[in-house]
């Protein structure tokens, strides 16, 4: 059975970068078959996708935060991570990774039980 | 931007009813629609992808139909265990939710 799991810290000052890294196991991360994702939910919103990337390298990202998100992978450790930069309080959410199904784009299957990221000094 | 809205915002029902969601894109997504269902502190669940196939393991009481820019989920009879949020997605154009809709015990 895949299991994702999303760590980093809880708490990130405002201009500051929020680094998490997602850990996959049961399944590789190398699949030629998947995506890997991260998705956001502020306290009491909605969902908000951040990017999509391949174990290649290749990523695909939310024109609204493209300019502060990078995404990288780490194969050796079957190990994604995302970091958001200059976060500000409206960055405060839930961060999710999952496993995206399709090429670029397309739906999640798998998710991991999210993180609480905190913005505030 | 592809929006979704969906609709109702709430939806109150009782166990054994059925109960319909749509969904509505800001422009055609063919059958690029994905439905999740959320509980209070758990990660959203796949139920249906491109707009009707059901995800493994979703039971046979949840359906979902459409295409172009309407979209509907249908719970034939709700279980107890089925109240929770309900949001679509579309994977047309980047990737967008809607904002979800809360089916509630009635």
């Amino acid at each position: 059975q895949l299991q994702l799991q999303e760590s980093g810290p809880g708490l990130v000052k405002p201009s500051e970068t929020l680094s998490l890294t997602c850990t996959v196991s049961g399944g590789s991360i190398s699949s030629s078959n998947y995506y890997w994702g991260w998705i956001r939910q502020p306290p009491g919103k909605g969902l908000e996708w951040i990017a999509n990337m391949y174990y290649s390298g290749s990523t695909y990202y939310n024109p609204s935060l493209k300019s502060r998100v990078t995404i990288s992978v780490d194969t050796s450790k079957n190990q994604f991570s995302l970091q958001l930069s200059s976060v500000t309080a409206a960055d405060t959410a839930v961060y999710y990774c999952a496993r995206l199904v399709g090429v670029l784009t397309g739906h999640f299957d798998y998710w991991g039980q999210g993180t609480l990221v905190t913005v505030s000094s | 931007e592809i929006v979704l809205t969906q609709s109702p915002v709430t939806l109150s029902l009782s166990p054994g009813e059925r109960a319909t969601l749509s969904c509505r894109a800001s422009q055609s997504i063919s059958s690029y629609l994905t439905w999740y269902q959320q509980k209070p502190g758990q990660a959203p669940r796949l139920l249906i992808y491109d707009a009707s196939n059901r995800a493994t393991g979703i039971p046979a009481r949840f359906s979902g139909s459409g295409s172009g820019t309407d979209f509907t989920l249908t719970i034939s009879s709700l279980e107890p265990e089925d109240f929770a949020v309900y949001y679509c997605q579309q994977r047309s154009n980047w990737i967008t939710f809607g904002q979800g809709t809360r089916l509630e015990i009635k």
